[in-house]
């Protein structure tokens, strides 16, 4: 089945300062890469997702790129804020497959 | 947030006690999944529903039976609690429109120690 690894496990980053979460995946027929954020003590929540359709897509302060050649998927996080603290999982999976298989998770701090 | 509600959210157990969690959604939506997260582990899918009485094991399945009599409701059981099975167990949701992982909803999550 699909593995996910995500790196580095902990990122500390200034307070304005960019973000890199990086993950790779096993199976290159995945095509669907969903990212979730989960703050200390609450659920995870869907932040910015992508499919390998297209290489890159961007809301506001976050981005996801990826490079199904080298399978890999990056979250990028732009002037850095508090709030941005969490844990973030990186997701993979096939269309139509019923399992998205998650990495371990990455703590991002912002260091004020 | 999606109507997600899971039962209870707190539980003490003894080691080789029986255990069901509940997870009601309000959404109608027809995949409902559980997972465990573990300091090290991530979220690890435990089953899943694609249906009423459709249900599919997951990469933890062992030691976790599942039901679904009812597009609200998936309950997970716990046979015979092992302090293995000590973890927060999350519910999710998912319209299953198009692509079927998409857009996961999970509930609050269910602190669960068993002693």
């Amino acid at each position: 089945g699909e593995n996910v690894e995500q790196h580095p496990s902990t990122l500390s980053v200034q307070e304005g300062d960019s973000a890199v979460i990086k993950c790779t995946y096993s199976d290159s027929a995945s095509n669907y890469f969903p990212w979730y954020k989960q703050e200390l003590g609450k659920r995870p929540q869907l932040i910015i997702d992508i499919r390998s359709n297209v290489g890159e897509k961007k809301d506001q302060r976050i981005a996801v790129t990826l490079n199904k050649t080298a399978k890999h998927f990056s979250l990028h996080i732009t002037e850095t804020q508090p709030e941005d603290s969490a844990v973030y999982f990186c997701a993979a999976s096939l269309y139509g497959n019923n399992r998205l298989a998650f990495g371990k998770g990455n703590q991002v701090v912002v260091i004020p | 947030d999606a109507g997600i509600t899971q039962s209870p959210r707190h539980k003490v157990t003894e080691t080789g006690t029986p255990v069901t969690l509940r997870c009601h959604q309000t959404e109608n939506h027809r995949y409902m999944y559980w997972y465990r997260q573990d300091p090290g582990h991530g979220l690890r899918l435990i089953h899943y529903s694609y249906g009423v009485k459709d249900t599919d094991k997951g990469e933890v399945s062992d030691g976790y039976s599942v039901s679904r009599s009812k597009t609200e409701d998936f309950l997970l059981t716990l046979e015979s609690a092992t302090s293995s099975q000590t973890s927060v167990y999350f519910c999710a949701i998912s319209p299953g429109q198009g692509a079927v992982n998409e857009k996961l909803f999970f509930g609050s999550g269910t602190q669960l120690s068993v002693l």
